[in-house]
């Protein structure tokens, strides 16, 4: 497996709360991404980053942001969680523009 | 309408058999295409790639590009039971500048001994 890790990997939080995820790389790729996936709607991006500082939206963006200080890691945050948000999500990593491979993914749910 | 395709299934198929598994895809997403495995609760893992138009084989597996027809396969040889998951198709969206990856929701698959 390349080397993705994914903190917490389950969490479950009160509406209105803050709520940090965290994706961990060792693999020194250049591309993250953060995806959720729910029924009935696969995976959809959440954020990506091309690099340190650089990021971007992806298609579900809103009540969401996210930073990458550091290569190897790059946080999502929900500033104030919904009970819409919960999701599982993935954070992906790529070398290129091309393959990603996944993390283990955390399971939240906001009650 | 998202930009890749793909039916819900489930697609179910004895032991043995060959799994046909279909995406469709829009003109915004560009000519390179991925096939990922999804066991039920886990991540999705790549298992196959495929950029140029016509076949490419790895295993028990061959991916399938029609451009013209803007669609992409993939055939999965001698099934197992442990082939049963959802297999998502991904492509990326040009339409922006840079490369965005796209997915289609992905197709159920069960092969059944």
């Amino acid at each position: 497996d390349a080397g993705i890790t994914q903190s917490p990997r389950h969490k479950v939080t009160e509406t209105g709360t803050p709520v940090t995820l965290r994706c961990h790389q060792t693999e020194n790729h250049r591309y993250m991404y953060w995806y959720r996936q729910d029924p009935g709607h696969g995976l959809r991006l959440i954020h990506y980053s091309y690099g340190v500082k650089d990021t971007d939206k992806g298609e579900v963006s809103d009540g969401y942001s996210v930073s990458r200080s550091k290569t190897e890691d790059f946080l999502l945050t929900l500033e104030s969680a919904t009970s819409s948000q919960t999701s599982v999500y993935f954070c992906a990593i790529s070398g290129t523009e091309r393959e990603q491979y996944f993390g283990p993914g955390t399971r939240l749910t906001v009650t | 309408q998202k930009e890749v395709e793909q039916n819900s299934g489930p697609l179910s198929v004895p032991e043995g058999a060959i799994a046909s598994l279909n995406c469709t895809y829009s003109d915004r997403v560009s000519q390179s295409f991925f096939w990922y495995r999804q066991y039920s609760g886990k991540s999705p893992e790549l298992i196959m790639s495929i950029y140029s138009n016509g076949d490419k084989e790895d295993g028990r597996f061959t991916a399938q590009l029609n451009k013209a027809s803007q669609y992409v396969s993939l055939l999965i040889r001698d099934s197992q039971p442990s082939d049963s998951a959802t297999y998502l198709c991904a492509g990326r969206d040009s339409s922006g500048g840079s490369y965005i990856p796209t997915f289609g929701r992905g197709t159920s698959l069960i092969v059944h001994p």
